[in-house]
């Protein structure tokens, strides 16, 4: 299996640019994790879907981020209009569900917004 | 608020030796622990769970777990400069499928 599937791997944009962020889960699993990463803050959940419905977005930060899953396969996470603050990495996991809670990550999007 | 705890480090050991990592949680009704470690720059990849109270042993890893004190351990037996890493320790509750995670333990292991 190819495992979790990001892209890109590494994103520099603008402050006020949007940004897309795109994964790929494993074949199979039913739940989807958006988390974001910063040495301050740590590991942070940002949503999660089940059955490509979402779950809990409490930690989204604020209104300029959006999720969407429009299938099994495919999850994209949105920061519109981006600021520098949204500088970190972010990693989408996904696990089998169904009381099977090990989550498998991706490689990460390395995000600097200047 | 659930919570899971843990000492930031770095916690420093020599090869050879038994690096002890710690985890404490604050929600009685979790029912499933997770260890990872994440190297720098890498992603978080699982080393192994634990359901039941009492040790559970992979290689050279145990983890132990103890619900009654709400505290989780990993211990790394032999340990070898390649296991320098951050420690990540996650706890899932009874919210479905999430994980809380720890803000995680550096530990250095010196040649």
């Amino acid at each position: 299996d190819a495992g979790v599937i990001q892209s890109p791997r590494h994103e520099v944009t603008e402050m006020g640019q949007e940004v897309t962020l795109r994964c790929k889960p494993i074949s199979g699993h039913n739940s989807l994790f958006w988390y974001r990463q910063t040495m301050m803050r740590g590991l942070e959940l940002l949503i999660y879907f089940n059955n490509n419905v979402p779950i809990d977005d409490s930690g989204m930060p604020e209104d300029r981020f959006s999720a969407k899953m429009p299938n099994a396969s495919f999850s994209t996470l949105k920061i519109q209009p981006s600021e520098p603050r949204d500088s970190a990495v972010y990693f989408c996991a996904s696990s089998l569900g169904y009381g099977q809670e090990t989550q498998y990550f991706g490689p990460g999007t390395r995000l600097l917004v200047l | 608020q659930k919570e899971v705890e843990q000492n930031s480090g770095p916690l420093s050991v020599p090869e050879g030796a038994i690096a002890s990592l710690n985890c404490t949680y604050s929600d009685r009704g979790s029912q499933s622990f997770f260890w990872y470690r994440q190297y720098s720059g890498k992603s978080p990849e699982l080393i192994m769970f634990i359901y039941s109270n009492g040790d559970k042993e992979d290689g050279r890893f145990t983890a132990q777990l103890n619900k009654a004190s709400q505290y989780v351990s990993l211990l790394i037996r032999d340990s070898q400069p390649s296991d320098s890493a951050t420690y990540l320790c996650a706890v899932n509750g009874d919210a479905g499928n999430m994980l809380t995670f720890g803000g995680g333990t550096r530990l250095m292991v010196k040649p």
